[in-house]
Order: structure tokens, then C-alpha cells, then sequence
């Protein structure tokens, strides 16, 4: 069965500190997705990246980075220089690759609260 | 990229009505949907899953008879609560799955059942 782990159930910084979000995932497949989600206090979910497991190249986007290790089953993320904007739930999530649609199933989540 | 629009946001009804949620893709066909519910502070859970022109597969725990789910075109999902109470009070998210594992979630619906 497959699983997210999300063990920061909260995290409070100040602005502009570095913050690394931590995601442990199980699944017993060889061929899956990750993601990572926003959620701001609106409620939408906000995508952020998708990776599949054939690519552990890690991945930045601008403040975002992505930390992608197949060796300890981990997806961890962090955000530099965070700023207040970035506050918000945010949710690690898996989905097993398969020839139609496959379900996500989405860690606890960490609320991140940037404090200026 | 892809929007998913989700109507109504909120909805406020009297405990024993049937509320109706519609999950719309609006620039893609979507022959699968998902519906999940979240509880405040809490994760998304995932309640069923929307195939077009066939029965919903829902997730254990999850009544069929009390959520009932049609996906009659392949731009439409509705989720219809039916018979709500108070503890069906949630935050309920659609999300329609484009293919090549892309899916794109609705702006979620806030139910309060007083």
C-alpha cells in the first residue's frame, strides 16, 4: 500500500530564513509520481511540481527546490529566503503510474507560517 | 494550463437537505474525476472516484447511498450530499485528471450543515 508521511505537522519561521519541508513516502511499485501542493487559507491547491521516479534530479524553480532521494524513499522541499506569502498548508503527495488514471494520495500536510 | 472550475465555493444548508456540488473541466475532457474531503487542519481524503458513463468506485468507509456521484459527460463530475447533517460539514475538492498523470483541481466547496 501506498503512503505519505509528513512528520512537521507545523513549522513558524521568520522571513527571509531558509525552511526544508520533509516528505517520506512508501509504495511498492517502481514506476510513480510525487507532488508537492499549496494550499493557501482561500483552500485551493496550488500545484508545484510533479516528479517521477525514473528522474532524481533534484529541481529549482526560483526560491523552490526540490530534493528528490529514491535511497531513503524521500521528497523534501524547501523554500530560500522564505517571505510571508509562502504561508500556507503544504502537501506531499504519491500517485502509482498506471495506464488510466491514477489516484494521489496526499500526506497530512505541514502548515508554514512566515512570520516578518 | 488546465482550470477546473468547482461551483458553488460555499454553501450553508438546513441539516436533512440534499446539497449538489459540479465539478467542471473546462478546457480539457475529463474521463475520470476525483472527489476528496477535508477536514479543517486535517488532509485531503479521497472519497471516490468519477469514471464517465459508469458506476463511481468509492474509497472504504465511504457511504455510496450518501454521496452520490454522477459524471454524465466528460466535462462533469457532481458530487450530490444527500440527507446532510452537521458532520458532513467539510471542505470538498474535485480534481479531473487530463492524462500522462496531469491532474488539475477545482477551488473546493465549503459545506456547513446547520
Amino acid at each position: 500500500a501506498q503512503k505519505v508521511t509528513q512528520a512537521q505537522t507545523e513549522i513558524s519561521v521568520v522571513e527571509k530564513e531558509d525552511v526544508t519541508l520533509d516528505c517520506v513516502y512508501e509504495t511498492r511499485d517502481t514506476t510513480y509520481y510525487l507532488f508537492w501542493y499549496k494550499q493557501p487559507p482561500s483552500g485551493e491547491l496550488v500545484f508545484l511540481i510533479r516528479r517521477n521516479s525514473f528522474d532524481e534530479q533534484n529541481e529549482i524553480s526560483g526560491r523552490y527546490s526540490w530534493n528528490f532521494q529514491k535511497s531513503t524513499s524521500s521528497f523534501n522541499f524547501t523554500i530560500t529566503a522564505s517571505q510571508v506569502v509562502d504561508s500556507a498548508v503544504y502537501f506531499c503527495a504519491l500517485s502509482e503510474a498506471g495506464s488510466s488514471a491514477s489516484k494521489i494520495i496526499f500526506g497530512s500536510g505541514t502548515r508554514l507560517s512566515i512570520r516578518p | 494550463g488546465a482550470v477546473v472550475s468547482q461551483h458553488p465555493s460555499r454553501v450553508i444548508c438546513k441539516s436533512g437537505t440534499s446539497v449538489k456540488i459540479e465539478c467542471r473541466s473546462l478546457d480539457f475532457q475529463a474521463t475520470t474525476m476525483f472527489w476528496y474531503r477535508q477536514f479543517p487542519k486535517q488532509s485531503l481524503m479521497l472519497m471516490a472516484t468519477s469514471n464517465e458513463g459508469s458506476k463511481a468506485t468509492y474509497e472504504q468507509g465511504v457511504e455510496k447511498d450518501k454521496f452520490l456521484i454522477n459524471h454524465a459527460s466528460l466535462t462533469l463530475s457532481t458530487l450530490t450530499v444527500t440527507s446532510a447533517h452537521p458532520e458532513d460539514s467539510s471542505f470538498y475538492i474535485c480534481s479531473a485528471y487530463q492524462g500522462y498523470e496531469k491532474l488539475f483541481f477545482g477551488s473546493g466547496t465549503q459545506l456547513s450543515v446547520l
